[in-house]
């Protein structure tokens, strides 16, 4: 079945970078954009970008625009998301997701990655 | 970028109460609007897309309208396991969540 598997959980210090990992099983990797989305706590959902993981094209939400990067590894059909310069504001879940809309047509979600900024 | 905006933030009702909440975004996108439920300590679950449309396998009682900038979601009959903060979110032009509408029981 569908199936997106995320890295484990990471404490970082403020400043730090923490660099968070999306494998994809049960579909073709190349034909879905994968969208990264967080989630601090008691907080919205927010999304933070996406890529179009044939082509590797990218889009980035404002708020982290510079800060953020995701990347994909076709060969191991796993989506990356590197977010640098972490504060506390980003302890948050973060997950990716293969979301409904723009012409695709599969909604999956990773179960998440717990992210801890503490000194 | 398209802010959406969730009102109640929450809200209260008893077990086979009608419950309605809204979403409205600050620009006209149509009927590109998705809702999900999230649980706590869980993925968000889609229920409905491109505004109106249930997604397979989601019970009868869930269902949403709407399209431009004012959408709707329903429950027609509340049940216990529908405890949740529903999201509704927008692809018409990149991504944008609401804020969730949290509902309990009474």
């Amino acid at each position: 079945q569908v199936q997106l598997v995320q890295s484990g959980a990471e404490v970082k210090k403020p400043g730090a970078s923490v660099k968070v990992s999306c494998k994809a099983s049960g579909y073709t990797f190349s034909n879905y954009p994968m969208h990264w989305v967080r989630q601090a706590p008691g907080q919205r959902l927010e999304w933070m970008g996406w890529i179009n993981a044939g082509n590797g094209d990218t889009k980035y939400s404002q708020k982290f625009q510079g800060r953020v990067t995701i990347t994909r590894d076709t060969s191991a059909s796993t989506a990356y998301m590197e977010l640098r310069s972490l504060t506390s504001e980003d302890t948050a879940v973060y997950y990716c997701a293969t979301l409904y809309g723009q012409g695709y047509y599969m909604d999956v979600w990773g179960k998440g990655t717990t992210v801890t900024v503490s000194s | 970028d398209i802010q959406m905006t969730q009102s109640p933030s929450s809200l209260s009702a008893s077990v086979g109460d009608r419950v309605t909440f809204t979403c409205q975004a600050s620009q006209d996108i149509s009927k590109s609007l998705n809702w999900y439920q999230q649980k706590p300590g869980k993925a968000p679950k889609l229920l409905i897309y491109d505004a109106s449309i249930s997604e397979t396998g989601v019970p009868s009682r869930f269902s949403g309208g709407g399209s431009g900038t004012y959408f709707t979601f329903t429950i027609s009959s509340l049940q216990p396991e529908d405890i949740a903060t529903y999201y509704c979110q927008q692809y018409d032009n990149l991504v944008t969540f609401g804020g969730g509408t949290k509902v309990e029981i009474k």
